[in-house]
């Protein structure tokens, strides 16, 4: 059964640093996003992208982070300068389409110190 | 408000019993439903899903049921077994938008 999958599984940076969280969608999916999930709290939606852009982007996707595609078969994730309140699990999605079910991967964990 | 914190809400059922766990939902835009598993350390797992044209879907020993007029969501597993010791997360969606929208989740617990 296909499935989403990320890298790295555990991430640990400096207070400051840029990390880059990757992602490789179901293989036939065209929506992709990310959500984040603070320990011990709901999973928070973060961006979604379509097309080659940014369709859909929550209050916390401010401008320490971005989103891209750079190739058939990864979607990533960067956070340019990161803070101590990023430290979460961050989890990739995708889904056929738009309104249908999201298939996510196992998480990438980051803590920054 | 939406509520935070560390302490999810425990369902404790025996092996074998039935378990019913519920969702309240905020949106009454909201058109279409899922419900995730999550075990410890991993991603959420599709178990099952509804649309707002409907009230009851079956699964495979699950069931979700919906009612709008309250904005409430259940999921029911038959014969609940240790490895569906989970938290479980229902998430809503809105016709038009990408995004999915979590509930605080519920932790089940299953004793043999």
């Amino acid at each position: 059964e296909p499935e989403v999958t990320q890298t790295p599984s555990h991430q640990v940076t400096q207070m400051g640093q840029e990390v880059i969280l990757r992602c490789v969608p179901i293989s036939n999916h065209l929506y992709f996003y990310w959500y984040r999930q603070i320990l011990g709290q709901k999973v928070e939606f973060l961006v979604s992208f379509y097309n080659n852009e940014i369709s859909e982007k929550s209050e916390i996707f401010d401008d320490q982070f971005s989103v891209e595609r750079p190739d058939g078969s990864n979607f990533t994730l960067k956070i340019r300068s990161t803070k101590l309140e990023d430290s979460a699990m961050y989890f990739c999605a995708s889904s056929l389409a738009g309104g249908e079910t999201q298939y996510f991967g196992p998480g990438t964990r980051l803590l920054v110190l | 408000g939406e509520s935070v914190g560390l302490h999810l809400p425990t369902l404790s059922v025996q092996e074998g019993d039935n378990s019913i766990i519920n969702c309240a939902y905020s949106n009454s835009a909201s058109d279409y439903f899922i419900w995730y598993k999550q075990e410890s350390g991993k991603g959420p797992q599709f178990i099952i899903d509804i649309r707002s044209n409907m009230d009851k879907r079956q699964g495979q020993r699950v069931t979700v049921l919906l009612n709008k007029t309250v904005k409430h969501l259940s999921l029911q597993i038959a014969a609940t077994q240790p490895g569906d010791s989970a938290v479980y997360f229902c998430a809503e969606n809105q016709r038009g938008y990408n995004k999915l929208i979590f509930g605080a989740g519920t932790r089940l617990a299953v004793h043999p």
